[in-house]
């Protein structure tokens, strides 16, 4: 069974702080690694999309991939209480017909 | 238009009732999507449309029914459900079957709940 595995936390940091939250997958073969944020009782929402080993920053966030690890992780500069949320790593499957999402981790971030 | 649209946004329904769960999109996407999603727990794929034919079942217990009318519209329609159905739905959608370079759009969800 190929899987996405995060830990659950929850991950708590004060406000201004850098968040660090990380990801592994079994899937060798993967291309397509993204990031849901979900904030509870909703849908998820891509915040994030990687494809190529190293990083890739937009705003306050950055994602980071290793191919080779098999690891991705997201760094939240400047966390702010609206932060505050389940992030879902989701990598494609096999054969890239579908997304395999982890459990999430939840992020609380205190003012 | 970037948007999913799911109707209804919150359904409570009898063991013995039959409803449908309906989703929406107009961004030329040909892939679609259905997720459950427990409390706490990932989104699970229970079926891929692509070009409005059923191309992925994993494995659905048949109380649940997809349907795909068109390329812009994705229906799940319920039967008989148990009180372990209860679950967020979540509809989704993606340029393509095999290209998932740009992830998914998810619709806002139906809140199920079994009675």
């Amino acid at each position: 069974q190929k899987e996405v595995e995060q830990n659950s936390g929850p991950l708590s940091v004060p406000e201004g702080a850098i968040a660090s939250l990380n990801c592994t997958y079994s899937d060798r073969g993967s291309q397509s690694f993204f990031w849901y944020r979900q904030y509870s009782g909703k849908s998820p929402e891509l915040i994030m999309s990687i494809y190529s080993n190293g990083d890739k920053e937009d705003g306050r966030f950055t994602a980071q991939l290793n191919k080779a690890s098999q690891y991705v992780s997201l760094l939240i500069r400047d966390s702010q209480p609206s932060d505050s949320a389940t992030y879902l790593c989701a990598v494609n499957n096999q054969a890239g017909t579908a997304l395999i999402f982890g459990k999430g981790t939840t992020l609380s971030v205190s003012s | 238009d970037t948007e999913v649209t799911q109707t209804p946004k919150h359904l409570v329904m009898g063991m013995t009732n039959k409803k449908s769960l309906k989703c929406e999109q107009h961004m030329g996407h040909r892939a679609m999507y259905w997720y459950k999603q427990k409390a706490k727990k990932p989104p699970e794929l229970m079926f891929v449309y692509s070009y409005e034919k059923l191309s992925i079942n994993e494995s659905v217990p048949s109380r649940f029914s997809p349907e795909c009318p068109n390329s812009s519209l994705l229906n799940l329609h319920l039967h008989a459900l148990q009180p372990e159905d209860s679950a967020l739905y979540l509809c989704a959608s993606s340029q393509g079957f095999l290209d998932l370079h740009y992830g998914y759009t998810f619709g806002s969800g139906t809140r199920l709940t079994v009675v």
